[in-house]
Order: structure tokens, then sequence, then C-alpha cells
């Protein structure tokens, strides 16, 4: 499974965007990229799935250049509850099952 | 809709005693299943998958061990626990798309 570094904190404030970059070198063609967001004292919660470009959904935005070596996720007008841990990670879906591995992930405090 | 459940919610447990953690799914059918420990301000540790009754990978070399008797049920065991067992224990279930779904977790303290 191809490793991945995110930075280990970000501050905002709310109403601004924030971005999250993953990098993840050694990606593999068949890998997807998936971001995660926990809370305390809760398990993660999907945010949003890609394979490259660029992906949108209610919550966030997904930015994967062409090499597929990072990934920016995009979170528009944080609010105070957007204040959690954000995960990034790559692996296959395949016959063998999801094999995960989280890392650290970023922790993400939102300020008034 | 589908539903993941773990109990209990915490638990206190001397060293040495055993541990029996369990996870069932509803909603849903042969899934992949997996569980996790998260250490105080820590990242997520998969420690086992499943992606069928009795087919169990294990991913950390210690005192934990799991089952999946039944298609929607994986159960994590110990026969001795250690002080370094201590953690949140979240179980979690994969379909056919990449999305994992996480249960409410356990709060496992060991004294």
């Amino acid at each position: 499974l191809a490793k991945t570094t995110q930075p280990i904190s970000m501050d905002s404030y709310e109403g601004q965007e924030v971005n999250i970059t993953c990098s993840h070198n050694n990606i593999a063609t068949n890998d997807y990229i998936t971001w995660y967001q926990q809370f305390p004292s809760q398990g993660p919660r999907f945010i949003i799935q890609g394979y490259k470009t660029k992906v949108t959904n209610e919550v966030a935005s997904l930015f994967i250049p062409a090499d597929r070596k990072s990934s920016t996720l995009s979170l528009p007008r944080v609010s105070l509850s957007d204040t959690a841990v954000y995960y990034c990670l790559v692996g296959d879906a395949g016959t063998g099952g999801f094999k995960t591995i989280f890392g650290a992930g970023t922790r993400l405090f939102v300020k008034a | 809709s589908q539903t993941i459940h773990q109990w209990p919610a915490t638990l206190v447990q001397p060293v040495g005693s055993p541990l029996s953690l369990e996870c069932t799914v509803e909603g849903t059918s042969n899934p992949n299943l997996y569980w996790y420990r998260q250490a105080a301000g820590r990242g997520l540790q998969l420690l086992f998958y499943s992606v069928g009754i009795g087919q169990i990978s294990s991913e950390v070399p210690q005192n934990l061990s799991a089952s999946r008797p039944q298609d929607r049920q994986f159960i994590l065991s110990s026969k001795k626990l250690l002080l370094s067992d201590s953690g949140f224990y979240l179980c979690a279930w994969k379909g056919n798309s990449y999305e994992q779904y996480f249960g409410p977790g356990t709060r496992l303290t060991v004294t």
C-alpha cells in the first residue's frame, strides 16, 4: 500500500477555505484516494473519494494532479464544527479485500 | 439501511483478564469487516480484516485474535490483556464501494 504524508496540524478561521494536501509518491495504478473525517470519540466518516482530476460533493472537493502523487482536500467556508482530524488513504479495493492504512492524519482547528 | 453495532461502549479490565468485543452489521451481506485500534491522540491502527466467514487476516502480531463466526459478526478477543491494549477499538465494514463505515467504538481501559 502506498504510504501517505500529511501535515500534522492546521489552523483556520470560520468562513475560510481550507486546503489539506496529502503526498502519496508510491501510488499504484489501481489505487483510489479517499478522505475521512474523525471527531473525538467517534469513528471516521467518509468525506470524498477520487481517482484523478477533480471530484466535488456537497461537503468538499478533491483535487488530484495528473501524476497522482499528491491530492488536496478542499473544505469551503469552514465552520467551528469542521474542527476534526482528516485522514488521507490510498488503496486498492481488489479481490483480496480492501486493506486500509490510516496515517496520523491532519488535525484541523477552526477558530471563531 | 445498513447499521453497525459495537458493544460494550466502555470497558475497564484488569491486566491479565480476557477480552471479548463484538461487532455486528445489519442491512448488508458478505461485507468486508475490520478491527482498528486507536491510542489516545494517535491515528488508527489496522488490527484484523476479514473478507468472509472464517477468513481472518492479521496485521499486527500481538496478544489479540479475531473471529468471524457468522457473515455479519466480527469478534475481537484476548486471553490476557496488557496495559498496552488500552485504546479506542473500532469496527468497520465495507461493501461493494471503497467507502468504509465505522461503528461507535469501544473505549477499553486496562488497569
